[in-house]
C-alpha cells in the first residue's frame, strides 16, 4: 500500500523568501513521486516528477524537489517566492511494477501556499 | 490540461437525482480515471480504466458507475445523488499505466457538483 503525508495544510511566506513544502510517503516498492499545482477553480498541473535516476528533480516555474529514500521524503522548494506561486500544491505517489497500487496515484492532503508582498 | 475535456463544469442536483459527468480525451490515451477532491483530503480515486471495455474500482467507488465503450470517453454516473457526493470531480488520462515509462497524467478542468 502507498500513502502520502504533506506536513502543513497552510504555508505562508513573503515574496522573495524560500518556499519549502514538505512531503513524506510510504511505498512497498520503489515509488514514482509527483508534485502538482492547482490554481483556484482550475485543474491540476504537473510541476515535476521523480521516476528514476537523479534524485534532484527540476520542474517548471523554478521549483525543484529532492527524493531522499532514507527519509522517505520528496520536499518541494523554490529559492524565491513570487506572488504568482500562490496556489494549492499536492504531492502524489505511485508504486512501480510489483506494488499493489501499481499505476495508481495517491495524493496528499494538499498545502495551500500564500505569498505576502 | 491539453486534451481532457469535462462537462458540465458546474451542476446542482437534488438528492436522489441521477446524472452523468462526461469526460473525453483526444490523445488516444489508454488509461483514464476519475477522482474526487474534498477539502483537506486531497484527491481520491473513484474508478479507473486501462482501456476500452475494462474498468476497475478505486479507493471510493460507492455510489458511482463507469463504463468505457470507446478509448476517448469515460463517463461517470451518479445513480442516486447524495449530499455526501458534493465535491469537485476530476477526470485524468495518460498514455499508459506506468508513470516510470515517462507518461504524463493529464487532468481535466474539473466539475463542481453540489447535491442539495
Amino acid at each position: 500500500a502507498q500513502s502520502v503525508t504533506q506536513l502543513g495544510s497552510h504555508v505562508s511566506v513573503s515574496e522573495g523568501a524560500l518556499v519549502l513544502l514538505r512531503c513524506n510517503y510510504s511505498s512497498s516498492v520503489p515509488p514514482y513521486l509527483f508534485w502538482y499545482v492547482q490554481y483556484p477553480n482550475q485543474g491540476l498541473q504537473l510541476l515535476l516528477k521523480y521516476t528514476t535516476g537523479a534524485t534532484l528533480v527540476k520542474g517548471i516555474n523554478g521549483f525543484e524537489a529532492e527524493f531522499k529514500k532514507s527519509e522517505t521524503s520528496f520536499h518541494l522548494t523554490k529559492p524565491s517566492a513570487h506572488m504568482s506561486d500562490a496556489a494549492e500544491y499536492f504531492c502524489a505517489v505511485s508504486e512501480g511494477a510489483g506494488g499493489t497500487s501499481y499505476g495508481k496515484l495517491t495524493f496528499g492532503q494538499g498545502t495551500i501556499l500564500t505569498v505576502h508582498p | 490540461n491539453a486534451g481532457v475535456t469535462q462537462t458540465p463544469k458546474f451542476q446542482v442536483l437534488k438528492t436522489g437525482q441521477s446524472m452523468t459527468l462526461q469526460c473525453a480525451q483526444d490523445m488516444n490515451h489508454e488509461y483514464m480515471s476519475w477522482y474526487r477532491q474534498d477539502p483537506g483530503m486531497g484527491l481520491r480515486l473513484i474508478h479507473y480504466s486501462v482501456g476500452a471495455g475494462i474498468t476497475d474500482q478505486g479507493e471510493v467507488p460507492n455510489g458511482y458507475n463507469v463504463s468505457r465503450s470507446t478509448t476517448e470517453d469515460f463517463p461517470l454516473r451518479l445513480l442516486s445523488a447524495a449530499p455526501s457526493q458534493t465535491s469537485v470531480y476530476f477526470c485524468a488520462s495518460s498514455y499508459g499505466l506506468a508513470p516510470g515509462s515517462g507518461n504524463t497524467i493529464y487532468f481535466g478542468e474539473g466539475s463542481w457538483l453540489t447535491v442539495v
